[in-house]
């Protein structure tokens, strides 16, 4: 089973400039995680999606940040324009969620690690 | 809000020695718990959960958890590491009701041979 995939695996921009990280989740995973991992911090999560709706981007700074999973499946998160402090990982993460299982297991990407200079 | 403690951000053992690695949550209700390794060049990946009934519950590679409910702790154990144990841990707590996990900081585990 193909894990979910993530890319590109590095980036580097100068700041100011647009970025855009792409996730695809695992085939039937109809939940979908965007998280931010600064260097030596857990993640921390940015937007949730279940099938396409964002249900909880609470923590998402939508001044500069956007998200969308149109289809319900592959996923695109953007920065526009990127900041200095926007250097991080961004790990993207995906599970199967239905009313009786309340909780299914989060499966990682390998992360985008974004250098803004 | 739910927050997680990691005491230990660095622990340097040698091969054989017994593993003890902090967590403490902060939230009001029912928690899951969980522990994440992420090996060198590797993505974040599941250890062990706790979600109820037995507070000791075990996980791959020999690793252990014991939640703890009156200390509000969820410290993940092994009781000879090695070499390859060489990663960093996360702790993470899901209550309930919410879907996103909250992690702690990582301990960064280095093994020496």
């Amino acid at each position: 089973e193909a894990g979910v995939v993530q890319s590109p695996r590095y980036k580097i921009i100068e700041k100011k400039q647009p970025v855009a990280f792409w996730c695809n989740p695992i085939s039937g995973h109809n939940t979908l995680y965007w998280y931010l991992q600064n260097l030596g911090q857990g993640p921390e999560l940015l937007i949730r999606y279940e099938n396409e709706e964002a249900v909880d981007d609470s923590q998402l700074p939508k001044d500069r940040f956007s998200a969308e999973r149109l289809k319900g499946v592959d996923s695109t998160l953007k920065i526009q324009p990127a900041e200095l402090g926007d250097s991080a990982v961004y790990l993207c993460a995906s599970s199967s969620q239905t009313s009786s299982t309340p909780y299914n297991e989060q499966f990682f990407g390998p992360g985008t690690r974004l250098t803004v200079l | 809000a739910q927050s997680v403690s990691q005491h230990n951000h660095h622990v340097i053992l040698s091969e054989a020695a017994s593993l003890e690695l902090g967590c403490n949550y902060s939230y009001g209700g029912t928690v899951n718990l969980f522990w994440y390794v992420q090996y060198p060049g590797q993505h974040l990946q599941l250890l062990l959960k706790y979600f109820s009934g037995d507070p000791l519950v075990k996980g791959i590679k020999g690793f252990e958890a014991e939640f703890i409910k009156s200390k509000f702790s969820f410290n993940l154990r092994k009781p000879s590491v090695q070499w390859s144990d060489t990663a960093e841990y996360f702790c993470a707590v899901k209550g309930t009701g919410r879907r996103a996990l909250t992690f702690g900081s990582g301990t960064r585990l280095q093994v020496q041979p």
